[in-house]
């Protein structure tokens, strides 16, 4: 089972900084926070991830929280192409098989 | 770089019959990985291969699917006979080694099952 929860379904207007938030109370201390994210017909695509630093590359901002129970993926300028299904991943480093145990993620739809 | 290829896009069969997908993984990727992702929930892992060994396949319904990575490169998934809960997209992925790497998904083969 997923160890993250988000939420269902987002609106984010064009142009407009999206927040995506992601629970993960009972992520360990070994434990990743990944994020990916699919849009339609297509496989899902790698967006960051972090450990307990903020950490930001081309696409996005992830944001955990102290206690990192919690963390936010910000897009800071969102466009149309943007809209997808985003999944929120806990990760145990070196874990023998790497696998990603997706949950049903948050559908993020940019307005224009 | 040329990313992982999968084929075919599309399939449509009755029930009790068999199909195979195909998946080609970006080039020096040791590890592969079939997803099974049905409408409106997220992907689930079915089985994954460290060159040409099982790594993980514990999540694989052995009395109907099966999967071969021959040579340690390309890898076929095959289902037989199908059922109609086997409707679903299927996902190949694929990373450099196992750890913390990458994984990147081919675009998928969507099945229906009638």
């Amino acid at each position: 089972d997923a160890k993250t929860t988000q939420p269902p379904s987002m609106d984010c207007a064009e142009g407009r900084a999206a927040n995506l938030p992601c629970n993960h109370s009972t992520i360990s201390g070994n434990e990743y926070v990944y994020w990916y994210r699919q849009i339609h017909s297509q496989g899902p695509q790698y967006i960051i991830h972090g450990l307990k630093n903020n950490e930001t590359n081309e696409m996005a901002s992830l944001i955990i929280t102290e206690d990192r129970k919690s963390s936010t993926l910000i897009l800071p300028h969102a466009t149309l192409r943007d809209t997808a299904v985003y999944y929120c991943i806990v990760r145990v480093y070196g874990g023998a098989t790497n696998k990603l145990i997706f949950g049903t993620g948050t559908l993020l739809a940019v307005q224009p | 770089e040329a990313g992982v290829a999968q084929s075919p896009r599309y399939k449509i069969i009755e029930k009790r019959q068999s199909v195979a997908f195909w998946c080609n993984p970006i080039s020096g990727h040791a590890t592969l990985y079939w997803y099974q992702q049905i409408l409106g929930q997220g992907p689930k892992l079915l089985i994954q291969f460290q060159n040409n060994g099982v790594v993980d396949d514990s999540q694989l319904p052995k009395d109907r699917f099966s999967a071969e990575r021959l040579k340690g490169v390309d890898s076929t998934l095959k289902i037989q006979p199908a059922k109609l809960e086997d409707s679903a997209v299927y996902l190949c992925a694929s990373s450099l080694v196992r750890g913390m790497e990458t994984q990147y998904f081919g675009p998928g083969t969507r099945l229906l099952v009638l």
